[in-house]
């Protein structure tokens, strides 16, 4: 079946610093890729859609200047946390799309815990 | 942002028995999801239904799309210790791959 990684899986970091989540579909190429993110015990939350070439758009409350996302390729997205402070820490979650309407599949990564501290 | 309303939160049963969980939107979706996470991990699908009325069977698990196309359930018959983790469901409607996640049910089973 279908892969996306994400990678790495866990990062800490000191609060200030910038950190880089790469996602990446492996075996297929994905015509959008999403960006979640959830908290311990809650559900994931949509923070971006990301599709090759373009601009992110970014759901509602996300500031796009602190979560930079770039998608450079067809298989892969880069979720980047600037200035990163401890509310930041989180689970972060990729998943893949290959289909262009609603036709498609969907894959997930297996997420990134960032600690900031 | 959105959510769908999922219910239970969380259930504590016993291995063997039956458990059923279910989701409502206020919101019409084409295509309902049913995820299992396992802590430190990524969703997993378990179920898709794609049309309103359909039920769909994955081993000991059964999920609905409801007629209305705003609801959902997934039961899973006799529960061993390994069906332990968080289930989700999620709704998509004509955008792509944007889905709208529940806020999940916590399932512990008692060997």
């Amino acid at each position: 079946g279908a892969v996306v990684s994400q990678h790495p899986s866990r990062v800490i970091c000191k609060s200030g610093t910038s950190v880089k989540i790469e996602c990446r579909s492996l075996d297929f190429q994905a015509t959008t890729m999403f960006w979640y993110r959830q908290f311990p015990k809650q559900s994931l939350m949509l923070m971006a859609t990301s599709n090759e070439g373009s601009k992110a758009t970014y759901e509602q409350g996300v500031e796009k200047d602190k979560f930079l996302i770039n998608h450079a390729s067809l298989t892969l997205s880069t979720l980047t946390v600037t200035s990163a402070h401890p509310e930041d820490s989180s689970f972060y979650i990729c998943s893949a799309y290959t289909g262009t309407s609603g036709d498609g599949e969907l894959f997930f990564g297996e997420g990134s815990r960032l600690t900031v501290l | 942002g959105q959510q769908l309303n999922q219910s239970p939160q969380s259930m504590f049963i016993q291995e063997g028995e039956d458990v059923s969980m279910n989701c409502t939107s206020s919101s019409i979706f084409n295509t309902w999801l049913w995820y299992k996470q396992d802590p430190g991990e990524g969703p997993v699908l378990l179920i898709a239904l794609y049309k309103a009325g359909e039920l769909t069977s994955n081993g000991r698990l059964t999920a609905q799309f409801g007629i209305t196309r705003k609801d959902s359930f997934l039961n899973i018959s006799a529960s061993i210790p390994s069906d332990v983790g968080i289930y989700f469901c999620a709704g998509r409607g004509n955008q792509g791959g944007k889905l709208i996640f529940g806020q999940g049910t916590e399932l512990s089973v008692k060997p």
